[in-house]
């Protein structure tokens, strides 16, 4: 148990559905991150959040929505997805991120399984 | 090119054996290099870092060393067990002012008992 909750572990949705991935962690941190990984691929960062505000997104089509109400949650709203998007999506959270101290250890959550079809 | 590229992308081993994984960055700047495991059905776990002010770290059968010079950094793990069968990810800065770890492609680590 990492500290970073993902729910629902698995989704199958059809590509007119809506629907939203939630992250939750309560260790105290500051920045969360939204991955996707897929087969074969590396790690995909899709969007970070560093206290509240969005500080990156990774050339995300609009079709993902990413929403942080506060430190401790992050959303994911999918909607009109296609069959590539299928994949694991990762949440995770470290402290923070600054310029002097950079990257510190980040916390993922166990992903959540899409399957659209 | 890859800002971070790892190999081997799969390793096996026999139980016991050392296993030896490489990555290589492009950003000298970069200042915080973290190794993952990621095991069947749960995210990446952090399992040793280093930061640049030092060459090598060691945490029991594990070890991570850094070559700044050469912009490379290796994931030791020593008397390999069945446990250690995982997918390992090596992660570094991009560069380009982002502080946002790039992740390497994986090894698939097998350890036969």
């Amino acid at each position: 148990e990492t500290g970073v909750t993902q729910t629902p572990r698995h989704l199958v949705m059809g590509m007119t559905n809506k629907k939203s991935l939630k992250c939750e962690q309560h260790l105290g941190h500051n920045a969360m991150y939204w991955y996707k990984q897929s087969a074969k691929k590396p790690l995909e960062l899709m969007f970070v959040y560093n206290f509240k505000e969005q500080t990156e997104n990774n050339s995300v089509p609009s079709r993902f929505s990413p929403e942080c109400p506060n430190s401790s949650h992050l959303f994911l709203h999918l909607h009109t997805l296609q069959p590539e998007d299928s994949a694991l999506y990762l949440c995770a959270s470290s402290q923070e991120i600054n310029k002097w101290q950079g990257h510190t250890e980040a916390f993922f959550g166990q992903g959540t399984r899409l399957t659209v079809v | 090119g890859e800002n971070v590229e790892q190999h081997p992308s799969t390793l096996s081993v026999q139980e016991g054996d050392s296993a030896v994984i490489k990555c290589t960055y492009s950003d000298s700047a970069s200042n915080y290099f973290p190794w993952y495991k990621q095991e069947l059905g749960k995210g990446p776990q952090l399992i040793i870092d280093i930061r640049s002010n030092v060459g090598e770290k060691k945490d029991q059968r594990i070890a991570v060393t850094l070559n700044k010079t050469a912009k490379h950094f290796s994931l030791h793990i020593t008397e390999t067990q069945p446990e250690d069968s995982a997918v390992y990810f090596c992660a570094a800065p991009p560069g380009g002012g982002s502080y946002i770890p790039t992740f390497g492609r994986g090894t698939s680590l097998i350890v036969h008992p």
